[in-house]
């Protein structure tokens, strides 16, 4: 079994300041890491993900996240956030062969002007 | 290309009515999947569809729930009777699995309350 723990649910930050978004997950097989984003009223997009290789995976704006299977992390950070980053993150895993996409239960990520 | 597509966007029904969610999804996408989002928890699984053979329905909360893809371009979610701890977001979403990468394409999703 595959599953996800996101222990921040809410995560202030004022802008301009880093954050990291922490996941953890467990799988007894291999695994593809997923971050999607959730803004007000919308569906959930694909911010960035981790199939294999280089353990450093970035979006387009900016974020970027570490897959370290040792500590079974994929934490995901920002050095300088802005006020359109406020959404909520959620952090997915995906074990390899089996279609299921099992996600956290999310963190809201709020940017202080 | 038009993204997965959802209707109604918002439903407010009352206790005992059945209710009827669609989903179109992205097309060529070969795998459809149905989630429950609510504060309490979170983002569900409740079944999903490959080549519109259902898969795996063990997240379907009871018998009151049942899904249909009759197509390639169309699924439905149906509760019958609702209840109010129905009430929920419902998002669809679909995927193309020939890398088998897991990326998941969301609908804005369909906003139920059960009085």
């Amino acid at each position: 079994a595959q599953s996800v723990t996101q222990l921040d649910s809410q995560v202030p930050v004022f802008e301009e300041a880093p954050v990291e978004l922490r996941c953890n997950y467990s799988s007894s097989v291999s695994v593809y890491l997923f971050w999607y984003v959730q803004y007000p009223n919308q569906g959930l997009q694909l911010l960035l993900k981790y199939l294999s290789g280089s353990t450093l995976v970035e979006s387009i704006n900016g974020f970027e996240a570490e897959f370290n299977k040792s500590q079974t992390s994929f934490h995901l950070r920002k050095p300088s956030v802005h006020i359109s980053d406020t959404a909520e993150y959620f952090c997915a895993v995906k074990s390899g062969g089996y279609q299921k996409v099992t996600f956290g239960t999310g963190t809201k990520l709020q940017v202080i002007p | 290309d038009a993204g997965v597509i959802q209707s109604p966007r918002h439903e407010v029904t009352e206790m005992g009515q059945e209710v009827t969610l669609r989903c179109k999804p992205i097309s060529g996408h070969d795998y459809l999947f149905w989630y429950r989002q609510t504060m309490m928890r979170g983002l569900e699984l409740l079944i999903y569809f490959n080549n519109n053979v259902p898969i795996d329905d063990s997240g379907m909360p009871e018998d009151r729930f049942s899904a249909k893809m009759p197509n390639a371009s169309f699924s439905t979610l149906k509760i019958q009777p609702s209840e109010p701890r129905d009430s929920a977001v419902y998002f669809c979403a679909s995927s193309l699995m020939d890398l088998n990468t897991g990326e998941l394409f969301f609908g804005e999703g369909s906003r139920l309350t059960v009085l």
